[in-house]
């Protein structure tokens, strides 16, 4: 079956720094893949996708490519900041109407002023 | 934002009692999710809808029934609470056709203590 793996954390960073959360997915076909924040007290928000191989998707200064070689799609932000403090969830979608979301376990992410 | 109301946002009760969560949507998307939300675990899909009285079970769906009577609501029952219930329960919504872009959009939450 389909199965998303995040990195684990907690991650604390200071501001300005470079971000990098890993995520691997397992999943047959060309799935779609999302990455989702929540910020605290909040339900999940969507942050970008990428429904394709070597796509890259982007919001907000993060970025997420999609590779299709080593079933990754790691998301990166070149400087982030204290607003960046939230939990992360990496997640796939199978081809099919009926398919539904898989989640990763998510990672917290601290930024420290 | 997506209008998706979840009640109640925050409940305690205690073991063996029923307790009804609702997810009430106005953006008349066809489907419509129940996941919880625990700690080491991420989400997970309880139940799931595809329509007016079309449901599903998710991965973790033992000691949870669901109803869905009209596209607006969708309602997650526990008949009898348990303490390995307690958890944040989150309601989600998708589209079809020209609305099915594969995202979902989520209510805020509702968390649910059994004591």
């Amino acid at each position: 079956g389909n199965s998303v793996t995040q990195m684990e954390g907690p991650v604390t960073l200071s501001e300005e720094a470079f971000l990098t959360i890993n995520c691997t997915y397992t999943a047959t076909g060309y799935p779609s893949l999302f990455w989702y924040v929540q910020y605290p007290g909040e339900g999940l928000q969507l942050l970008l996708k990428a429904t394709k191989a070597d796509d890259k998707g982007s919001n907000k200064g993060f970025e997420a490519t999609y590779r299709k070689e080593t079933t990754s799609f790691h998301l990166e932000k070149g400087s982030v900041q204290v607003s960046d403090s939230a939990v992360y969830f990496c997640a796939l979608r199978s081809t099919g109407a009926n398919s539904k979301l898989t989640f990763g376990k998510g990672i917290t992410l601290s930024v420290r002023p | 934002d997506a209008g998706i109301t979840q009640s109640p946002r925050h409940k305690v009760t205690e073991t063996g009692t029923p307790v009804t969560l609702r997810c009430h949507q106005t953006e008349n998307h066809r489907y419509m999710y129940w996941y919880r939300q625990d700690p080491g675990h991420g989400l997970r899909l309880i139940h799931y809808s595809y329509g007016v009285k079309d449901t599903d079970k998710g991965e973790v769906s033992d000691g949870y029934s669901v109803s869905r009577s009209k596209t607006e609501d969708f309602l997650l029952t526990l008949e009898s609470a348990t303490s390995s219930q307690t958890s944040v329960y989150f309601c989600a919504i998708s589209g079809t056709g020209a609305l099915n872009t594969g995202e979902l959009f989520f209510g805020e939450g509702s968390r649910l203590t059994v004591l």
